[in-house]
């Protein structure tokens, strides 16, 4: 069964480091979605990909995050540098196209510890 | 603004007994209404994706209702077991807005056994 992957699944960084996770979607799928979810909340979008495009990347801190989806397959997400505040559940999610009626198919996450 | 609310936010029960949460959304503009179940160290997973008003759907002891005029749809688990223990979480995708979702702050449910 097809499946998004996303590593790591883990990763403590200390505060003013760099961090970086990554995303592999289900084949095919030309959307591509960031969330965080903080611990008591659900979960936010940081940023939506439409193949290699940026769709909304409203709510994305643009002075420390990045995304990137290069050849408009998989993702990587950037952190620069760290701050206690973004320890959090990314979750990966993919799409053929768009929610408005069809299910989200979801990664692991990333559990992300800022010391 | 945009706003999914979930309740209650947390509930525990004993196995066997029968629950159900609330999720409150935007009735206007409306696309879709999702219900996830998200186990611990697993991915989200969809349970439904739900469009007309007065939809009813089922997946074994776990069924939905969909109030699309009012904005609300309920989330029932009949007898529930421990492998129901989750998180439960709704969403809606905004009119208009790139087929992004807006997810509820979740309802976590423990079923003792």
């Amino acid at each position: 069964e097809a499946e998004v992957a996303q590593s790591p699944r883990y990763k403590i960084t200390e505060k003013s480091q760099a961090v970086a996770f990554w995303c592999d979607p289900i084949s095919g799928h030309a959307t591509l979605y960031w969330y965080r979810q903080i611990l008591g909340q659900g979960p936010e979008l940081l940023v939506q990909f439409q193949d290699e495009s940026v769709v909304d990347d409203s709510q994305l801190p643009k002075d420390r995050f990045s995304a990137e989806r290069l050849k408009g397959v998989d993702s990587t997400l950037k952190i620069q540098p760290a701050e206690l505040g973004d320890s959090a559940m990314y979750l990966c999610a993919s799409s053929s196209q768009g929610f408005q009626n069809t299910e989200a198919f979801f990664g692991q996450g990333t559990r992300l510890t800022v010391v | 603004i945009l706003n999914v609310e979930q309740s209650p936010q947390s509930l525990h029960v004993q196995e066997g007994d029968s629950t159900n949460f609330t999720c409150s959304f935007p009735s206007s503009n409306f696309y879709a209404l999702h219900w996830y179940r998200w186990e611990t160290a697993k991915s989200p997973e969809a349970l439904f994706v739900m469009t007309l008003n007065g939809d009813e759907k089922k997946k074994g002891r776990i069924s939905a209702t969909l109030n699309t005029k009012e904005g609300y749809s309920y989330l029932y688990i009949k007898g529930s077991q421990p492998e129901d223990s989750a998180t439960y979480l709704c969403a809606f995708p905004p009119y208009n807005q790139g087929g992004k979702l807006i997810f509820g702050q979740g309802t976590e449910l423990s079923v003792k056994p």
